[in-house]
């Protein structure tokens, strides 16, 4: 099973400012790695697929690097709505396996 | 536009079983395979089970392995999870979320809403 580890756990931030969210994978992927936005009691909604390819209709101040077992998911100039648990997901091979979560929150 | 819409949670007692189901619409349900993903009470996500686009292959997660079954059924565009031998650890929201591909697996571009699953004496 390939394990993803996530960093932060918890991040509080100033609307405006940036946040890098790193994943790491127990062994490469290489761009198998999607991006994931869970706000409050909602479903996850798709952000960022294959490491770097914005999903349709994000807002262009997401964006995702990376290839092999190191990813970033970067939110440029943070906004209130951007409030929110990011997870990554591999899907290089099964069982399928997600990261433990990003917590971000607006000061 | 695509709508996944779960349906058959309840509070169960372990051991005893409990189906859910997930109505497809807006899409062309054949053409995608579909999986479940569950999320424990203020826990992360946990992927559970997929099954292809034909229901030619199916793979589970070990935790859930020889005790769920996920089926689909073509004609009413309906996703299933039959669980058996319910354990207190299963308690958990399950979304169904259909992948962008029709087989292999990538992607989950669309969840639905998630129905919630209490297992428990």
């Amino acid at each position: 099973e390939i394990v993803l580890t996530q960093s932060p756990d918890f991040q509080s931030v100033t609307p405006k400012e940036r946040v890098t969210i790193t994943c790491r994978a127990s062994q490469s992927i290489g761009s198998n790695l999607h991006w994931y936005q869970q706000k409050g009691d909602q479903s996850p909604k798709l952000l960022i697929t294959y490491a770097s390819q914005s999903f349709s209709g994000v807002p262009s101040r997401f964006s995702g690097s990376g290839s092999g077992t190191d990813f970033t998911l970067t939110i440029n100039s943070l906004e209130a709505e951007d409030a929110a648990t990011y997870y990554c997901h591999q899907s290089l091979s099964y069982p399928f396996t997600f990261g433990p979560g990003t917590k971000v929150a607006i000061k | 536009q695509v709508q996944l819409v779960e349906s058959g949670g309840g509070v169960v007692q372990p051991g005893r079983s409990l189906s859910l189901s997930c109505a497809a619409s807006g899409f062309s349900f054949r053409n995608y395979a579909m999986h479940w993903v569950r999320q424990a009470p203020g826990k992360g996500l946990e992927w559970v089970a997929v099954i292809w686009h034909d229901g030619s292959n199916v793979k589970y997660a070990d935790s859930v392995k020889g005790r769920f079954t996920i089926s689909r059924d073509r004609s009413k565009n309906t996703l299933n999870l039959q669980m058996n031998s319910l354990r207190v650890e299963d308690t958990a929201i399950y979304f169904c979320a259909r992948d962008a591909r029709a087989a292999a697996g990538t992607y989950l571009d669309n969840w639905g809403q998630g129905t919630l699953v209490t297992v428990s004496s």
